[in-house]
C-alpha cells in the first residue's frame, strides 16, 4: 500500500464516547501533521510531529490527545466530544521539516451527535 | 499572522472555458506557495507549487505564477474539463520551513459543466 491512509473512513460516536483515529504513511517521511475541515471554514492545523516529537499545538482542547508512535504512524484519541467537532480530519505528511510539500490521506469524516 | 484569501464559489463553468481563481496571501518573509485540490470524497492532492518569486508552478494544464509585488497567486487554465470539478485551496508555508504546517485559504469550489 502506498501513500497515506486513514482509518476509519467514517465514525459516528455520542459525546460520552472514546475513540480512536489512525493515519499511517507510507513514504519514508519525517513530519506528520493533524488538520481538521470544516465547512465553510479554511483547514486548521491541529497538531504538527517532527521525527516523533510534538512541535506544535494550535490550541487544541484537550479533548483531542494525539500519539506518534513512530514515524509512520499517528493517532487522533478522541473522549468527550461536542457536536461542533464533526468535521473531515485530515492527515498528512511531509519528508522533513525544511520540505514544505505535504502530501494527504482521505480523510476520517467523524460525526459527534 | 499568516493568511490566505480566495474567492469561494461556488465558479460555475462551461466546458473548455478558461478558469482563474483568485488567491491572495500575508505573510511574513518569503513563503511558499501551493494549490491543492480536493475531489469528492477524497483527501487532498498537490496540484503545483512555487517557491519564490516570479516562480511559475504548472500542471495538467493548470499555472500559477508566484507575484510578490501584488502578493497573489492566482490559479489558471485555459480549458477546463468536467473532470477539474473539485474544491481548490490555496496555501502558504512560511519560509521557517514545513514543520509548521500550511496554512490555507477557504477553498473555491468549481463545477464545470458539460
Amino acid at each position: 500500500e502506498t501513500g497515506v491512509t486513514q482509518t476509519p473512513r467514517h465514525l459516528v460516536m455520542g459525546m460520552t464516547n472514546k475513540k480512536s483515529l489512525k493515519c499511517e504513511q507510507h513514504l519514508g517521511h519525517n513530519a506528520m501533521y493533524w488538520y481538521k475541515q470544516s465547512a465553510k471554514k479554511p483547514l486548521e492545523l491541529m497538531f504538527v510531529y517532527n521525527f516523533k516529537e510534538q512541535t506544535e499545538n494550535n490550541s487544541v482542547p484537550s479533548r483531542f490527545s494525539p500519539e506518534c508512535p513512530n514515524s509512520s504512524h499517528l493517532f487522533l484519541h478522541l473522549h468527550t466530544l461536542q457536536p461542533e467537532d464533526s468535521a473531515l480530519y485530515l492527515c498528512a505528511s511531509s519528508l522533513r521539516a525544511s520540505v514544505n510539500e505535504q502530501f494527504f490521506g482521505p480523510g476520517t469524516r467523524l460525526t459527534v451527535l | 499572522g499568516d493568511s490566505v484569501t480566495q474567492m469561494e464559489g461556488p465558479v460555475t463553468l462551461s466546458e473548455e472555458a478558461f478558469l482563474t481563481i483568485n488567491c491572495t496571501y500575508t505573510a511574513t518573509g518569503y513563503p511558499s506557495l501551493f494549490w491543492y485540490v480536493q475531489y469528492p470524497g477524497e483527501g487532498l492532492q498537490l496540484l503545483l507549487k512555487a517557491t519564490k518569486a516570479d516562480d511559475k508552478g504548472s500542471n495538467k494544464g493548470f499555472e500559477a505564477t508566484y507575484r510578490k509585488e501584488t502578493t497573489s497567486f492566482h490559479l489558471e487554465k485555459g480549458s477546463v474539463q468536467v473532470s477539474d470539478s473539485a474544491v481548490y485551496f490555496c496555501a502558504l508555508s512560511s519560509s521557517g520551513g514545513g514543520a509548521d504546517g500550511l496554512t490555507f485559504g477557504k477553498g473555491t469550489h468549481l463545477i464545470i459543466q458539460p
